[in-house]
């Protein structure tokens, strides 16, 4: 079984500033993506970056990067030039590689983290 | 509206009481998911479903029941509400052939 851990129930940062959220998994898995989910005030769950784990290069979509160590199995998000709209909860997610059979596709998340981005 | 939708999104009911929540997708994906969300937890898999008919355990599905006799259906049935089962209840499908999962909007359970 997989486990995810997310060691920050909250984070703050001032806008425009830079914050890294951190995240720690376990598995005995080689093929694996690790996601970044956002949840703002309106619930609803949005992707915002994932990584696969056969790819050495950490996965960058505009303002959000990971820091991706395999070996440490370590996975944390950095957010550039943070924005009064990433103010949310966000949380780290674990998925085993592959697309055959009932074993796949489920996620495990961490607890999630609170951050809170300051004007 | 093309997507996934849950029904009802709002629901108080008492303990003891069978309650179904509903989830109903457009994609014809053939994977969903039921999630519980619990706040220091997360959201922690309650049941999946890999095709119609198909369905198995995840990690807390005590106090659940699923079915799924069409593709684009999955409701969630707590046959004796308890106090422990007030959470929010997230449904989520995926294709079999991606990675991603879609998330519906939740239903918040409240059970008194």
């Amino acid at each position: 079984a997989q486990t995810v851990t997310q060691s920050q129930p909250e984070m703050s940062v001032q806008e425009a500033e830079t914050v890294t959220l951190s995240c720690t998994y376990d598995t005995s898995e080689n093929n694996y993506y690790l996601f970044w989910y956002k949840q703002p005030p309106s619930r609803q769950m949005i992707l915002v970056i994932r990584q696969e784990a056969y790819k050495q290069q950490n996965a960058t979509e505009n303002r959000f990067s990971v820091n991706f160590q395999k070996a440490a199995k370590s996975f944390s998000l950095k957010i550039s030039d943070s924005q009064l709209g990433d103010t949310a909860m966000y949380f780290c997610a674990f998925m085993k590689h592959g697309t055959g059979g009932t074993s796949y596709g489920k996620l495990t998340f961490g607890q999630g983290t609170i951050l809170t981005v300051h004007p | 509206d093309a997507g996934i939708t849950q029904s009802p999104r709002y629901k108080i009911t008492e303990t003891g009481r069978q309650v179904t929540l509903m989830c109903h997708q457009t994609w014809s994906h053939s994977y969903m998911f039921w999630y519980r969300q619990d706040l220091g937890h997360g959201l922690r898999l309650i049941y999946y479903s890999a095709a119609a008919d198909i369905t198995d355990k995840g990690e807390v599905p005590d106090g659940y029941v699923v079915s799924r006799s069409k593709t684009e259906n999955f409701p969630l049935t707590l046959e004796s509400a308890t106090r422990s089962q007030t959470s929010v209840y997230f449904c989520a499908s995926r294709q079999a052939t991606t990675y991603e999962q879609y998330f519906g909007p939740g239903t918040r359970l409240t059970v008194t």
